[in-house]
């Protein structure tokens, strides 16, 4: 079965740093897709950065950036000159086949991501 | 706005009440789903609806009676609650593969006195 870790429930970054959050995954598949989403307090759950499996280059947006490494099924995300507004809960995503004929949805338990003025 | 709302945003039952919590989308996303968030817990796929059919029920209980009348709505019919299903229920859309992601609403947080 496929599974989604994110080992550090909270991290926190001084405004303007870097601040890299991990997330491993498993899966026996070779397409399949994955996600960055961000949940602030609003609660409504933002997509940030998406990432093809087959594709090696890593995603990036604008300061929201990826260190995606298939073979040690890690997808990383890197936020350069964290802001006030990035604080955050991130959620690292997976979704691969389903018997069901939609792509299945595994969700990562979060990161809760403060940011210092 | 951000293309999914849900209403309503805050909700408090008691547990003999019946409810429904709603979920509409212009997106032209043919997939949606009902996912409940719990503190400290990973978010959990209650249901999913493809091309208006439901293609998953996760063993969730009865008292939660999902209805997918067109491709823009989701319902979510409550009854006889639990205090334990007190959380911020979460919809959500996309393309059927769902491949280039989700688009969530704001949630509803619902509270079971």
């Amino acid at each position: 079965a496929q599974t989604v870790t994110q080992s550090q429930p909270e991290m926190s970054v001084q405004e303007a740093e870097t601040v890299t959050l991990s997330c491993t995954y498993d899966t026996s598949e070779s397409d399949y897709y994955l996600f960055w989403y961000k949940q602030p307090p609003s609660r409504q759950m933002i997509l940030v950065i998406r990432q093809e499996a087959y594709k090696q280059q890593n995603a990036t947006e604008n300061r929201f950036s990826v260190n995606f490494q298939k073979a040690a099924k890690s997808f990383s995300l890197k936020i350069s000159d964290s802001q006030l507004g990035d604080a955050a809960m991130y959620f690292c995503a997976y979704i691969g086949p389903s018997v069901s004929g939609t792509y299945k949805y595994i969700f990562g338990t979060g990161t809760r991501l403060k940011v210092l003025a | 706005e951000t293309g999914v709302t849900q209403t309503p945003r805050h909700l408090v039952m008691g547990m003999t009440n019946k409810k429904s919590l709603k979920c509409e989308q212009h997106l032209g996303h043919n997939a949606m789903y009902w996912y409940k968030q719990s503190a400290k817990k990973p978010l959990e796929l209650m249901f999913v609806y493809s091309l208006e059919e439901r293609v998953e029920n996760n063993s969730v209980p009865s008292r939660f009676s999902p209805e997918c009348p067109n491709s823009s709505h989701l319902f979510l019919h409550l009854h006889t609650l639990q205090p334990e299903d007190s959380a911020l229920y979460l919809c959500a859309s996309s393309q059927v593969t769902g491949n280039y992601g989700y688009t969530f609403g704001s949630g509803t947080r619902l509270t079971v006195v």
